[in-house]
């Protein structure tokens, strides 16, 4: 079974320019999670889709983030422009069904921004 | 609300030796606890997960971690380390609603001298 997939794995970018990260989480899973992992820290959920619909986007400064899961799938995340913080690992996980207590999470090998 | 705390963020141990990873919790309703682990270069995977039942939960490769509810506690073990065991390790929280989110500790990296 392939896991979950991502890319880029490294990108760089100067601040205020935008950046996008593509997701294709495990075939079936139907919960798809976005976090951020700055260095020293524990991930951050960012957001969290059901299928194609936001169950949980209140971390997500949506003044220069955005996601969408298309057709319940592959996943993108974006962020406009970038500033030095967003500089983290971005992950990507995805689960059977919905309930991220019980439900066993499969993580991608996530993409390292660099804003400089 | 739920957080978590981990204590050590690095903890350097010899091959065979014991060792401990601490993680304290906080929370106003009951919880599920999680023990992650990050090898280099790999994506987080689970290692083990308190739900409900025995307060002692066993991973396959040998840690095991005892949920203690008195002391808000979920230390992880094992009683002899292998050079493979080399990671990053994180603990998580999450209340028992579905609505809850998973929250993870810093992390605490295990190095393991030959």
């Amino acid at each position: 079974e392939a896991g979950v997939a991502q890319s880029p794995r490294y990108k760089i970018i100067e601040k205020r320019q935008s950046v996008a990260f593509w997701c294709n989480p495990i075939s079936g899973h139907a919960t798809l999670y976005w976090y951020q992992q700055i260095l020293g820290q524990g991930p951050k959920l960012l957001i969290q889709f059901q299928n194609n619909g936001v169950v949980d986007d209140s971390q997500l400064p949506k003044d220069r983030f955005s996601a969408e899961r298309l057709k319940g799938v592959d996943s993108t995340l974006k962020i406009q422009p970038a500033k030095l913080e967003d500089s983290a690992v971005y992950l990507c996980a995805s689960s059977l069904r919905l309930n991220p207590s019980t439900d066993t999470q499969y993580f991608g090998p996530g993409t390292r921004l660099t804003v400089l | 609300a739920q957080s978590v705390t981990q204590l050590d963020s690095q903890v350097p141990v010899f091959e065979e030796a014991p060792v401990e990873l601490r993680c304290n919790y906080s929370s106003s309703v009951s919880v599920y606890l999680f023990w992650y682990v990050q090898y280099p270069n790999q994506g987080l995977q689970l290692l083990l997960k308190y739900l409900s039942g025995s307060t002692l939960v066993e991973s396959i490769n040998g840690f095991e971690a005892e949920f203690n509810k008195s002391q808000t506690s979920f230390h992880l073990r094992k009683p002899s380390v292998h050079i493979s065991d080399t990671a990053e390790y994180f603990c998580a929280v999450s209340g028992y609603s579905s609505a809850s989110k998973i929250i993870f500790g810093s992390g605490t990296r295990l190095s393991i001298r030959p």
